[in-house]
């Protein structure tokens, strides 16, 4: 198995960009996914194979990857953003892992 | 719209065991590798447990292995989650999950779509 680090807490004003890292040993070799959760509901997935946004994400969710470090960009982030963001991998030998998880503030 | 709801949660003492359902709509259940995936209270995110479309292969976390057991019943569009010899540290809310593999100059795999959870405590 494997880990996958994020920072514990993001603060961003409104209108402004959230960026929040995830690093993993894996990650060059595997896609990362990110999830959004907001107190009291499901995770919802925001972002797949480390860049393409499911239908019915905003624009503003964006992924990137570079060697073992993955990125979700909040650009022109809103009230509503505010949430614990966990990015997840897998491999083939059955694993799968989330991130730390990551608490986006919206001042 | 992707419908997943669980069910067969709630308070059962420590050994007890507990035995979850989550009942699947609006999409070919028969189609997907299923899951299980529990977050303990204040907690991140755990997965728990995989099932193939017809139930031939099975995988489960370090953390549950033996003590749980993950099944599905095709027919009725159900997944469920046997735990016996529960603990508190068992106690979290489960989530349904559909999961969904990726390829291209990568691979992985993710929940694609998650049900609203049910809530399990483990306390004498």
């Amino acid at each position: 198995s494997y880990e996958l680090t994020q920072p514990p807490s993001v603060s961003v004003s409104p209108g402004q960009t959230a960026r929040i890292t995830c690093s993993g040993d894996a990650l060059p070799k595997l896609f990362a996914y990110w999830y959004q959760q907001k107190p009291g509901q499901a995770p919802v997935l925001v972002i797949y194979k480390d860049t393409e946004r499911p239908s019915g994400i905003p624009e503003r969710f964006s992924g990137s990857s570079s060697g073992t470090t993955v990125t979700l960009t909040i650009s022109g982030v809103q009230a509503e953003d505010e949430a614990d963001y966990y990015c997840q991998s897998a491999d083939s030998s059955g694993a799968y892992v989330f991130g730390t998880g990551t608490k986006v503030t919206v001042l | 719209e992707v419908q997943l709801v669980e069910s067969g949660g709630g308070l059962v003492q420590p050994g007890g065991s507990l035995r979850l359902s989550c009942a699947a709509s609006r999409f070919s259940f028969s189609d997907y590798w299923m899951s299980w995936v529990r977050q303990a209270p204040g907690k991140g995110l755990e997965w728990v447990a995989n099932i193939k479309q017809d139930g031939s292969e099975k995988y489960y976390a370090d953390s549950v292995k033996g003590q749980f057991t993950i099944s599905r019943d095709n027919a009725k569009n159900s997944l469920y989650l046997q735990m016996n010899s529960l603990r508190a540290e068992d106690t979290a809310v489960y989530y349904c999950a559909r999961l969904v593999s990726s390829s291209g100059w990568k691979f992985g795999w993710y929940f694609e779509y998650w049900g609203q959870g049910t809530l399990v405590t483990v306390s004498s």
